[in-house]
């Protein structure tokens, strides 16, 4: 069965502490892993798509990567406005649908 | 501004009543998706409809329903509510099929008293 396991649950940085969450996953044929922020009282907003092991993608202060079992984003320097439910998803081949991790909740303290 | 739109933002009903949410894609989005997400279990996904017909169905009950339109929005009927069925019901919408991200709207808030 696929399944998405995302950790820390929880986790709180100094601005400007360097940081990964990670995202380990169990799929049938990866179609395609997924990063998402979401915010209080909104929908997940897109940040990233990985689609084959050993790829890169980079945005701002984020960085994913993505090994055969578990994807990371590094969070560089991080400020207050990266605050947010980091969500990580999984579609594998023979399924239309995505598989969601239960996030991790990212606290940056100024 | 994800382009997704959905309503109402909040919904306050009793159980046993039936209700429906409406979702409007992106434009030029054809597939459709919809997700109940609830503090204990995250995003779960429902059902997916692409260009008016329904595609793959995830975890989403009997008593609920949804359809696409000729104009592409869709909409989540909810009936015989349960309390359980309190949670945010989030749509997102694809250009073609999933292999392209999804983008999602801001949700209904669904609360049965």
């Amino acid at each position: 069965e696929d399944q998405v396991t995302q950790s820390p649950e929880a986790l709180r940085l100094q601005e400007g502490e360097s940081s990964s969450l990670n995202c380990s996953y169990t799929v049938s044929g990866l179609r395609g892993l997924f990063w998402y922020r979401q915010d209080p009282g909104k929908g997940p907003e897109f940040l990233f798509t990985l689609y084959s092991a050993g790829e890169e993608k980079e945005k701002e202060r984020l960085k994913a990567t993505l090994t055969k079992k578990e994807s990371f984003l590094h969070i560089t320097a991080p400020k207050p406005e990266d605050s947010a439910t980091y969500l990580c998803a999984v579609r594998g081949s023979g399924t239309y649908k995505y598989i969601f991790g239960t996030g991790t909740r990212l606290k940056v303290l100024a | 501004d994800s382009g997704v739109t959905q309503t109402p933002k909040h919904l306050i009903t009793a159980t046993g009543q039936r209700v429906t949410l409406r979702c409007s894609p992106r434009s030029g989005d054809l597939s459709v998706y919809w997700y109940q997400q609830s503090l204990d279990q995250g995003l779960q996904f429902l059902i997916q409809y692409y260009n008016g017909e329904e595609r793959a169905k995830g975890n989403i009950l009997e008593r609920f329903s949804a359809q696409q339109f000729p104009d592409l929005h869709s909409e989540l009927n909810l009936s015989s509510l349960e309390l359980g069925d309190s949670a945010l019901y989030f749509c997102a919408s694809s250009p073609q099929g999933p292999d392209q991200p999804q983008h999602f709207g801001d949700g209904t808030r669904l609360s049965i008293l």
